[in-house]
C-alpha cells in the first residue's frame, strides 16, 4: 500500500536563511508526489508536482522540490525563507495506477519562519 | 482559476442531529473528495466520487454517507451526529486523469462542532 512520511512534526528556520521540509515515500510503480501548504483557517493550495523528467521541480511562491528515487524522498526546499512562509505543508503521493485514485497525504509539517 | 466552495466556514450542531456539508466546483472535474482533518492526523480521506451518482469509502466512512446528484455539487451527510465528528472538514475536486497525476484543488473548509 502507498504510504507518505513526513518525519518533522515542526521546522524552526530564520528569516533569510534556506528551508528544508522533508517527505519520504513508499508506492509501487511509478509516482506522482505533490506538495501543498495550508494556511490558517483555510483549505490547501496546491505548490508543486512530480510527475517525470527534471527530478528538480519548481513550483508557487519560490518554493522547489527534489525527486530522489534511490531514496524515495521529495524534499521541499526554498533558499530563502520569508516569515509568510510559516504554515503547514503537506507532501502527497498518487500511485499512479488510474484515473480515481486518490492521493495519500502525510501528516503534514508546520514549518515556522522567525524574524 | 478552480473555485471549491463549501456552503459554511464555521457549524455548531446538537448530537442526533442529521448534518449536511455541501461542496460546488465550478472546473467541471469529475472527482470529488471529503476529508477530515484533526491535529495529529493529517488529512483522512472519508469518500470520494469520480463521477455523478458514484461513491467510494476512503479510510474513514463510519458514520457518514455522500451524495452526487449533479457533476458539480457533492454533499457530505453525518447521519446522526456524535462530538466525535467535531472536526475540519475539506472538500476536494480534481480532473479524472490518466494517470492520476492531477492536483487537488481544495475548498477552506468547513470548522464543525457538534455539542
Amino acid at each position: 500500500a502507498q504510504s507518505v512520511a513526513q518525519p518533522e512534526d515542526q521546522v524552526n528556520v530564520a528569516e533569510g536563511n534556506p528551508l528544508t521540509v522533508k517527505c519520504t515515500y513508499s508506492v509501487s510503480g511509478n509516482p506522482y508526489l505533490f506538495w501543498y501548504v495550508q494556511y490558517p483557517n483555510r483549505g490547501l493550495q496546491f505548490l508543486l508536482k512530480y510527475i517525470t523528467g527534471d527530478n528538480l521541480v519548481k513550483g508557487s511562491y519560490g518554493f522547489e522540490a527534489e525527486f530522489n528515487k534511490s531514496q524515495t524522498s521529495f524534499h521541499l526546499k526554498k533558499p530563502s525563507a520569508l516569515v509568510s512562509d510559516s504554515a503547514l505543508y503537506f507532501c502527497a503521493v498518487s500511485p499512479g495506477l488510474t484515473g480515481n485514485t486518490p492521493l495519500v497525504f502525510g501528516k503534514g509539517t508546520r514549518l515556522s519562519v522567525i524574524a | 482559476d478552480v473555485k471549491v466552495t463549501q456552503s459554511s466556514r464555521y457549524l455548531v450542531k446538537r448530537t442526533g442531529e442529521k448534518v449536511f456539508l455541501e461542496c460546488v466546483q465550478d472546473m467541471d472535474h469529475e472527482n470529488m473528495f471529503w476529508y477530515r482533518q484533526d491535529p495529529g492526523l493529517g488529512l483522512r480521506l472519508i469518500y470520494f466520487s469520480y463521477d455523478v451518482k458514484m461513491k467510494e469509502k476512503g479510510d474513514i466512512p463510519e458514520g457518514y454517507s455522500v451524495s452526487r446528484e449533479k457533476k458539480e455539487r457533492f454533499s457530505l451527510i453525518l447521519e446522526s451526529a456524535s462530538t466525535n465528528q467535531t472536526s475540519m472538514y475539506l472538500c476536494a475536486s480534481s480532473l479524472i486523469g490518466i494517470p492520476s497525476n492531477q492536483p487537488q484543488h481544495f475548498g477552506d473548509g468547513t470548522r464543525l462542532s457538534i455539542l
